[in-house]
Parts: structure tokens; sequence; C-alpha cells
């Protein structure tokens, strides 16, 4: 169980281009999913918290109109980076907590990875 | 501020034991988490600590001091698959997970 799903896992796009990136929970609801972006040999840095329903809670030095993040249901979030630069290329990864009460743990997905040319 | 200190790099021999430190300071405390995560692939769950104590899990072992601000992750039978870093990471009062540098784990045979 806790399974959580990304697509694609994969992209490369032109500079300038929008990227949407997919997160999915398939076989528990959470009320809460997270997304985290990793550079080569760092640590996760968590870029923004979105709770379903609601508008999503970005860290300090996350530009909001660049990273739009959408949790419209359940099961899903969306990131979508917009007009992408070399310097978004990272490995973008989302994480998702079961419904409150049933544990505090996240379960991640897979990533993407996201070079822009 | 909020700090999480763990080793940067720990070798290991097949088969040995091997123990990681995490020594953490937050604002609150609603668990320790480990996670495992091989080279280019995302984090795996490993273990949760809200109490203090060792939990095990197979030849997994996590332990919590709330009082000493202090975890470990224990490996036991390790094997070459075992090599990966692995993340400590706090949850603080506001629910937000606090994250280690992460240790990688180099197993030699």
């Amino acid at each position: 169980g806790a399974v959580v799903s990304q697509h694609p896992s994969w992209v490369i796009c032109k500079s300038g281009t929008s990227v949407k990136i997919e997160c999915r929970s398939l076989d528990f609801q959470a009320t809460t999913m997270f997304w985290y972006r990793q550079f080569p040999k760092q640590s996760l840095m968590l870029m923004a918290t979105s709770n379903e329903g609601s508008k999503a809670t970005y860290e300090q030095g996350v530009e909001k109109d660049k990273f739009l993040i959408n949790h419209a249901s359940l099961t899903l979030s969306t990131l979508t980076v917009t007009s992408a630069h070399p310097e978004d290329s990272s490995f973008y990864i989302c994480s998702a907590r079961p419904l409150a009460g049933e544990s505090e743990t996240q379960y991640f997905g897979p990533g993407t990875r996201l070079l822009v040319l | 501020g909020q700090n999480i200190d763990q080793p940067t790099e720990m070798t290991a021999t097949e088969g040995a034991i091997v123990q990681i430190n995490c020594t953490y300071q937050t604002s609150g405390f609603n668990g320790l988490f480990w996670y495992q995560q091989h080279a280019g692939e995302a984090p795996t769950f490993l273990s949760y600590n809200v109490l203090d104590g060792l939990e095990e899990k197979g030849r997994f072992s996590s332990f919590l001091s709330r009082s000493k601000g202090y975890s470990y992750l224990l490996l036991k039978e390790l094997q070459m698959k075992d090599s990966a870093s692995y993340l400590c990471a706090v949850m603080d009062s506001n629910y937000q997970l606090i994250w280690g540098a992460g240790t990688k784990l180099i197993i030699k045979p």
C-alpha cells in the first residue's frame, strides 16, 4: 500500500516552455501533498505544501507564480513549471501524507527529472 | 534555528553492522523519520519514531531519545544493495519535515 506515482518521469524541454508534473496517490487519499526539488548530491528542498481545495503554501525563496501548484482532489496534485529556464533543471519529487489521523508518514513518488535546454 | 546533523559518509563491510546517527534541534517534535535514497531515485520510507526506544523492522532498527535529541538507524547483515544515502528527517511543531543532508553509506565486499 501507500503508492505514489508521478508523471512524467523524464522531461526535456526548451527554455521558455511550461512543464506540468502530476502526482497521484494510488491507494490512499492524501489531504496534504508536498513538492520537493533536489539538485545533484544535495538534500531534498521543500518547495511547497499543498492541501486539497486550498492554496499552496510556498517556502521562502520559491516563486509561486513560476511554480504553480494545483491540488484539485484528494489523490492528485500538479506542479507546473512556467517559462522554464536551464536553472530549473532538477529532480522534482512529490510526496503525499494520508488523511489526518492515519499516519504522519510521507510517501514519495518516484520523481521527475526535468532538463531545460 | 532548526538543525539536523548526520555524518556525510560512512563505509562498512558486507555482512557487518552499521549505525548511522542523527542529532536534531527543532522547534517542536512530532516524530522522526528515516528514509533510504538510492542514487537517482526518490526516497523510500524506512521508519518512524515518535516515542523513545527501539523500533525493529527486519534488518533495520531505529532508536529515538527525545530528551537527547538523538536517533540512530541500525543496519544489520549488510548487503551490497544497502549502499545508498540515508536521510534523517524530523517533523516539527508545524508538521513540516526538516531534513538532514543525508549519510552516504558505502558497502564494500
